[in-house]
C-alpha cells in the first residue's frame, strides 16, 4: 500500500502568515488522486482539496493544492483564526486508499 | 445537503462483534455514489475500512477484510458495518461518509460528506 508522509508534524504560525504543508507518497499517486482534509477537535474531517488541486464546494480560495507523482503541497495563503487545525492528505489512486498522519497547524 | 448519522453501541466486549449503522438523509443510496466507513483511534490518524457502490462493487481494506462486512438497507436508506472479533485496537471513532466515484468503474474517490462520528470502545 502507498504510505503518505506528512511534514512538518506541527507548524507554528501566526494569523495572516502563509502555511505550506507537504505530503510525500511512497509510490506515485495515479491520476493525481490526492485529497486534503481539515479536522478540528471533536469534529469530522472536512474535504478541502481533491484531485490534488481542485477546491471542494464552499472552500475559500486561500486554500490551494498542488503537486503530482509523489510530492504534493497544501498552501494556506493567509491564515485565518479558524484555520488552526489538523490537516490530512489522502490518496485514493491505489487500493487500499491511505491517509497521512496529519500536520497540526497551531497558533504561534 | 447530504447528512449522515452513525449509531450503535458505544461499548463492545473483546472478541464480540461491533455493529454500526449509518442513516443517510438528503440523498438516496440507491441513486448512486460510493459510501464508506473510516475510523480514527483516539489521538491518532484516519484508517479506511471499506466502501461500496450500491449493486455494483464493494471494497474492503485488506488489513481488516477477514473481519468486516458492509451491508445496505435501501428501504431505510442506511448502511451498516459489522466488525468481528474485536480487540482494544479497534477502539476508535467510526465515521461513515459519501464518496465521489469514477464513472463506469464505480471506483471510490474522495470523501465528500462525513457523519459526525461515533466513539466505540472495546473493553470488558
Amino acid at each position: 500500500e502507498i504510505v503518505l508522509t506528512q511534514s512538518p508534524g506541527t507548524l507554528s504560525l501566526s494569523p495572516g502568515e502563509r502555511a505550506t504543508l507537504s505530503c510525500r507518497a511512497s509510490q506515485s499517486v495515479s491520476s493525481s488522486y490526492l485529497a486534503w482534509y481539515q479536522q478540528k477537535p471533536g469534529q469530522a474531517p472536512r474535504l478541502l482539496i481533491y484531485g490534488a488541486s481542485s477546491r471542494a464546494t464552499d472552500i475559500p480560495d486561500r486554500f490551494s493544492g498542488s503537486g503530482s507523482g509523489t510530492d504534493f503541497t497544501l498552501t494556506i495563503s493567509r491564515l485565518e483564526p479558524e484555520d488552526f487545525a489538523v490537516y490530512y492528505c489522502h490518496q485514493y489512486g491505489s487500493s487500499p486508499c491511505t491517509f497521512g498522519h496529519g500536520t497540526k497547524v497551531e497558533v504561534k | 445537503q447530504v447528512q449522515l448519522q452513525e449509531s450503535g453501541p458505544g461499548l463492545v466486549k473483546p472478541s464480540e462483534t461491533l455493529s454500526l449503522t449509518c442513516a443517510v438523509a438528503g440523498y438516496s443510496i440507491s441513486d448512486g455514489y460510493c459510501w464508506g466507513w473510516i475510523r480514527q483511534p483516539p489521538g491518532k490518524g484516519l484508517e479506511w475500512i471499506g466502501s461500496f457502490y450500491h449493486s455494483k462493487s464493494t471494497y474492503y481494506n485488506p488489513s481488516l477484510k477477514s473481519r468486516i462486512a458492509i451491508s445496505v438497507d435501501t428501504s431505510k436508506n442506511q448502511f451498516s458495518l459489522k466488525l468481528s472479533s474485536v480487540t482494544a485496537a479497534d477502539t476508535a471513532v467510526y465515521y461513515c461518509a459519501r464518496q465521489s466515484f469514477v464513472w463506469g468503474t464505480y471506483r471510490p474517490l474522495q470523501f465528500e460528506f462525513w457523519g459526525q462520528g461515533t466513539l466505540v470502545t472495546v473493553s470488558s
